[in-house]
């Protein structure tokens, strides 16, 4: 079974600085991987994704992910926050090769950027 | 385009009530999924659908039934409505299952509170 583990619930960081958010999952095969994010009040989008080849991914608003297969992780970095990046981010993993599309979700990780 | 609409915004129950949830999403999509959202616990599947005229059960589908009579719209029924519902509900849709590679999009949810 597919697993997806987000260890920080919380992550304080103060404006300018980097932040990195930490996921690892668990599956016997391959994956698809996501990071989605939900600002206040409002639903989820989606951030990025790895489905394949290059394992460094670019997505919106600056952030980027990197796929390592051998530590089974998808962190997910931005190299200067800004005020408007507070949100809840959620990383998620994907039925690979499956019918349904469906979604695992980590627990969340909660972005408090602080001026 | 709307996207993924979800009617109500809010609603307060009284256990024991029934109620509909309402997805509707003008973009074609081919699947249609309810999560619940809780705290610490990120989202977890309720329901799918693959197609109009199907439904499957997810993670947490006990006391939840749902309907897809038209491709466009998902319903989410809760027949008895109790205290440990009390969530913030989200539907989302995807195009078209491309072996879990698909971008799910999100309504903006609801917040359901049962007494």
């Amino acid at each position: 079974a597919q697993s997806v583990t987000q260890l920080d619930s919380q992550v304080p960081v103060f404006e300018e600085a980097p932040v990195e958010l930490r996921c690892n999952y668990s599956s016997s095969v391959s994956v698809y991987l996501f990071w989605y994010v939900q600002y206040p009040n409002q639903g989820l989008q989606l951030l990025l994704k790895y489905l394949s080849g290059s394992t460094l991914v670019k997505g919106i608003n600056g952030f980027e992910a990197e796929f390592n297969k051998s530590q089974t992780s998808f962190h997910l970095r931005k190299p200067s926050v800004h005020i408007s990046d507070t949100a809840e981010y959620f990383c998620a993993v994907s039925d690979y090769g499956g019918a349904t599309n469906k979604l695992i979700f980590g627990t969340g990780t909660l972005l408090a950027v602080q001026p | 385009n709307a996207g993924v609409t979800q009617t109500p915004k809010f609603r307060v129950l009284k256990t024991g009530q029934s109620m509909t949830l309402l997805c509707a999403q003008d973009m074609n999509h081919e699947y249609m999924y309810w999560y619940r959202q809780d705290p610490g616990m990120g989202l977890r599947l309720i329901h799918y659908s693959v197609g109009e005229g199907t439904t499957a059960k997810g993670e947490v589908p006990d006391g939840y039934n749902v309907s897809r009579l038209k491709k466009q719209n998902f319903l989410l029924g809760l027949e008895s409505a109790a205290p440990s519902q009390t969530s913030v509900y989200f539907c989302a849709s995807s195009y078209v299952a491309g072996a879990g590679t698909d971008t799910q999009y999100f309504g903006p949810g609801t917040r359901l509170t049962v007494l």
